[in-house]
């Protein structure tokens, strides 16, 4: 497609469940990124990679989130024993290379923990 | 005290006027600076970019930083309803990866 692909759209999680959030990056990007959006808040960085290669991981809150990018292409945001203050829109982008100007944002999936 | 300071807002302004928005930083690594636009449950979108310190115009929109002061500002003239959003200024440094993000401005143009 022409767009960085997120899904699903929205997901509710119970408290404690395990969720995986996939992206699709525009084709041929090289560089992919998870941002937290939180209501009325400006996008947090989660994480970075580089190909298959994870860069930075430092923005990830807990060792319950884990990032994946086995292939250098689609990539998987999975949240472990998800809690409360889990809930927020996760956001990817990609950019053609890591000093592009500009990432292009996916829609997010907007995750509900109840 | 966040790495990048932007007022919430909401701002409302009629249509035709000329919308101010701005940001301000604390890192004096910062070198590229982005000004991306939101709309209601879609994913930012790049507005405008800038490398250091300038001006840049693309049509209605123009974009200013200032280093020196560690302030940016994005200038909308004649504003329309259809610019109604959330405005997010973005940041980084030179050595790729992570922008950092402003805490996003909510406008509305009302006809």
């Amino acid at each position: 497609g022409a767009g960085v692909s997120q899904s699903p759209r929205y997901k509710v999680a119970k408290r404690g469940q395990d969720v995986a959030l996939r992206c699709d990056p525009i084709s041929g990007h090289v560089s992919l990124f998870w941002y937290q959006q939180a209501l009325g808040q400006g996008p947090e960085f989660l994480t970075y990679f580089q190909n298959e290669a994870q860069l930075d991981k430092s923005g990830l809150p807990s060792d319950r989130f884990f990032a994946e990018r086995p292939e250098g292409s689609v990539s998987t945001l999975k949240i472990q024993r998800t809690q409360q203050e889990d809930s927020a829109v996760y956001l990817c982008a990609s950019s053609p290379t890591g000093q592009s100007y500009g990432y292009t944002f996916g829609s997010g999936t907007r995750l509900t923990v109840v | 005290q966040k790495e990048v300071e932007q007022d919430p807002g909401p701002l409302s302004v009629p249509e035709g006027a000329i919308v101010s928005l701005n940001c301000t930083y604390s890192n004096s690594a910062f070198q590229y600076f982005m000004w991306y636009r939101q709309y209601s449950r879609k994913g930012p979108e790049l507005l405008m970019y800038t490398y250091s310190s300038g001006n840049k115009e693309d049509g209605r929109f123009t974009a200013q930083v200032d280093k020196s002061s560690k302030y940016i500002s994005l200038f909308i003239r004649d504003s329309q309803p259809s610019d109604s959003a959330t405005y997010l200024c973005a940041m980084r440094g030179n050595q790729g990866g992570k922008l950092i993000f402003g805490q996003g401005t909510e406008l509305s143009v009302k006809p």
